[in-house]
């Protein structure tokens, strides 16, 4: 079966500081990929997608990057953090045919000190 | 995508079905309706999705109606670990998820 593992659970940063997200997935070949934020109250904001190695959709202006070095592992990156930054951070996959749904790893909940 | 409105919240008592609306008037004849849950600090959960037909599996049923302006997510027998905030989502292809603020659903014991 598959699953995706997403770490670190929980990350406290200073402003200014560097961040690298990681996400992974097992049992599957060629997902789509996908970065998600969701602000405290609110609802899932789409970040970035990816439907193949080095290839990044971009769905919002911001400090954030991503990158696909391999099939199954997706990034999320930033040079310098900003306060606004913080929240809970969701990676997910879908299988790249069809409407697919997609499945959510457990998060990572990023707080900008 | 089409733009979805849900109830900002509900409640259901133990042991009842609990049938969350979603209005979605604005759906193309291609999209599809997908619903999830979030339980607090975890991430989405897939529940169930559907094109035009009413759709079941172990979790819930989905009703669509038949102009596909609205549907249902009907849990037939709630329990408390289904409170949680429950989200409506019209897609073409599942690959662009535009998540609203969804439903929080509260069962009441």
């Amino acid at each position: 079966s598959q699953t995706i593992h997403q770490w670190p659970a929980t990350l406290v940063q200073p402003v200014g500081s560097p961040l690298s997200l990681e996400c992974t997935v097992e049992g599957t070949s060629n997902p789509n990929l996908y970065w998600y934020r969701q602000a405290a109250g609110r609802g899932l904001q789409l970040l970035f997608y990816s439907v193949g190695i080095g290839q990044i959709s971009s769905e919002v202006p911001q400090n954030l990057s991503a990158s696909r070095p391999q099939d199954r592992q997706f990034i999320l990156s930033s040079k310098k953090l900003l306060l606004s930054d913080s929240g809970f951070y969701l990676c997910a996959w879908s299988v790249n045919s069809g409407p697919q749904p997609q499945h959510f790893g457990d998060g990572t909940r990023l707080s900008i000190l | 995508d089409a733009k979805t409105t849900q109830p900002p919240s509900m409640d259901c008592a133990e042991g009842r079905a609990a049938n969350l609306p979603c209005n979605h008037s604005t759906i193309s004849g291609n999209e599809y309706v997908y619903w999830y849950r979030q339980i607090h600090s975890q991430g989405p959960q897939y529940i169930i999705h559907g094109l035009k037909n009413n759709e079941t599996n172990e979790m819930a049923s989905l009703i669509i109606t038949e102009d596909r302006k609205s549907s249902t997510l009907i849990l037939p027998h709630a329990t408390l670990r289904d409170t949680a905030v429950y989200y409506c989502i019209v897609s073409l292809l599942g690959n662009q998820f535009y998540f609203g603020t969804g439903t929080s659903l509260t069962v009441i014991p």
